[in-house]
């Protein structure tokens, strides 16, 4: 696709339940991201995704998150047993392998746990 | 710990004025970038400094980096409305495979 595409764009949860998230970043893309937002609140990163290597998972503020990436394709990040504090904006982006390289957002999931 | 700090956090200006925001970070980097965000979505790429550039202009954007204080400077000039956003550095260190850290982030409002 021309761009970095999230689905879905806007997710209601009950509290307990889990959720899946999912982004699908622009073709040839080897360096994946996902950020979290809160309301008025910058970006937390959550885990890095570059090629073949071991992804960065530093960012996962506890177990209940985990993300794949399918090869060099789609990734996606799973919330378990959602609480009302993992409301936020979901930001996935993709950027060209290498340095000196700029990273294309997507347009986010809003996670509302109600 | 974030590794870029915005400052300040919020800033209100005139259409016409001039808005500076600044950036500081941590470690060394291989570049810096700007980016801005509308309405809490995605955000978009405004313009990239390599380490060993210090100033770099793109339409009525100027951003400047002093690699010694390990701080960016991004100004706006001849403000529009339009631009109000926040708007978000980003350090690429390359010790963490090239991965982006952001920091808070400046939000910046405009009034016609």
């Amino acid at each position: 696709g021309a761009g970095v595409s999230q689905s879905p764009s806007n997710k209601v949860t009950e509290k307990g339940k889990d959720v899946e998230l999912r982004c699908d970043p622009i073709s040839g893309h080897t360096a994946l991201y996902w950020y979290r937002q809160r309301l008025g609140q910058g970006l937390e990163f959550l885990i890095y995704f570059q090629g073949n290597s071991a992804p960065d998972k530093s960012g996962l503020p506890s177990d209940r998150f985990s993300a794949e990436r399918t090869g060099e394709s789609v990734s996606t990040l799973t919330i378990q047993r959602t609480q009302q504090e993992d409301s936020a904006v979901y930001l996935c982006a993709s950027s060209l392998r290498g340095r000196n390289t700029e990273a294309f957002f997507g347009q986010g999931t809003r996670l509302t746990v109600v | 710990s974030q590794q870029g700090e915005e400052d300040p956090q919020a800033l209100s200006i005139q259409e016409g004025e001039n808005a500076t925001m600044n950036c500081s970070y941590k470690t060394s980097i291989n570049n810096l970038q700007w980016y801005r965000q509308n309405s809490g979505r995605g955000l978009v790429h405004l313009i990239l400094i390599r380490s060993n550039e210090r100033e770099k202009h793109s339409g009525r954007l100027r951003v400047t980096l002093d690699t010694s204080k390990k701080s960016s400077s991004l100004l706006i000039t001849a403000s529009r409305a339009a631009d109000t956003a926040s708007y978000f550095c980003a350090t690429d260190d390359g010790n963490a495979g090239n991965m982006l850290t952001f920091g808070g982030g400046t939000r910046l409002m405009v009034k016609p």
